[in-house]
């Protein structure tokens, strides 16, 4: 059965702080792995990482795919209190669905 | 900008209710998705749809029933609610048939079954 498991599953930082957040995928078949930011509500799609696009920026988030460790990383430079968020990576492999992990809790304390 | 909107933000229901949950996207994509968060479990998909009239078990559709009679609406059904579904509902879609389509979410209704 395919898996996805994040870590940590919680972390607290201060603002200004750099946070990496872990991502392993046991899947068959692997085509794309998805980031996705949820605040109080509908999950955001943050990135998706492919065989052919390994590595994806947009502002202070950056994400990198490494396939022979079979893991994924998110980082966050400079953190403000506005990342916090639960934080979710997903399998995109498998017939039209996503297999998510159980999300990393992000808290910024000013 | 793809929107996808769910019928009610709360919903509050008693044991034994038939409850019908809505979804609408705008944005004609051949897939939609229900799932349920709960903490510390994660996002659990419980049916999804490819077409009109489509449907398929996602990994806990116990409980529950679908029906998508047009493409742009994916109804989610719980016969009978029971206390254990009290749950927060997220509706999702993608585009065409493709195995790793980003997924677009609705707002979410957080159902609570008393």
């Amino acid at each position: 059965e395919d898996k996805v498991v994040q870590s940590p599953l919680s972390l607290v930082v201060h603002e200004g702080d750099t946070v990496t957040l872990n991502c392993s995928y046991e899947v068959t078949n692997f085509r794309s792995l998805l980031w996705y930011k949820q605040e109080k509500k509908a999950p955001t799609f943050l990135f998706m990482l492919t065989s052919s696009g390994i590595e994806k920026k947009s502002g202070r988030l950056s994400s990198i795919l490494d396939k022979k460790e079979l893991s994924s990383i998110l980082n966050i430079t400079a953190t403000q209190t506005g990342d916090s968020a639960i934080y979710l990576c997903a399998d995109g492999g498998s017939n039209y669905k996503l297999t998510f992990g159980k999300g990393t809790l992000l808290t910024v304390n000013p | 900008d793809v929107k996808v909107t769910q019928s009610s933000r709360y919903l509050v229901k008693r044991t034994g209710e038939k409850v019908f949950l809505e979804c609408v996207q705008d944005m004609d994509h051949e897939n939609m998705f229900w799932y349920r968060q709960d903490p510390g479990l994660g996002l659990r998909l419980i049916y999804f749809s490819y077409d009109v009239k489509m449907k398929e078990k996602g990994d806990i559709p116990e409980g529950y029933s679908v029906s998508r009679e047009k493409k742009e609406r994916f109804s989610l059904i719980l016969e009978s609610a029971s206390t254990n579904q009290t749950s927060m509902y997220l509706c999702a879609s993608s585009l065409g048939r493709r195995p790793y389509g980003v997924q677009f979410f609705g707002p979410g209704t957080r159902l609570t079954v008393l």
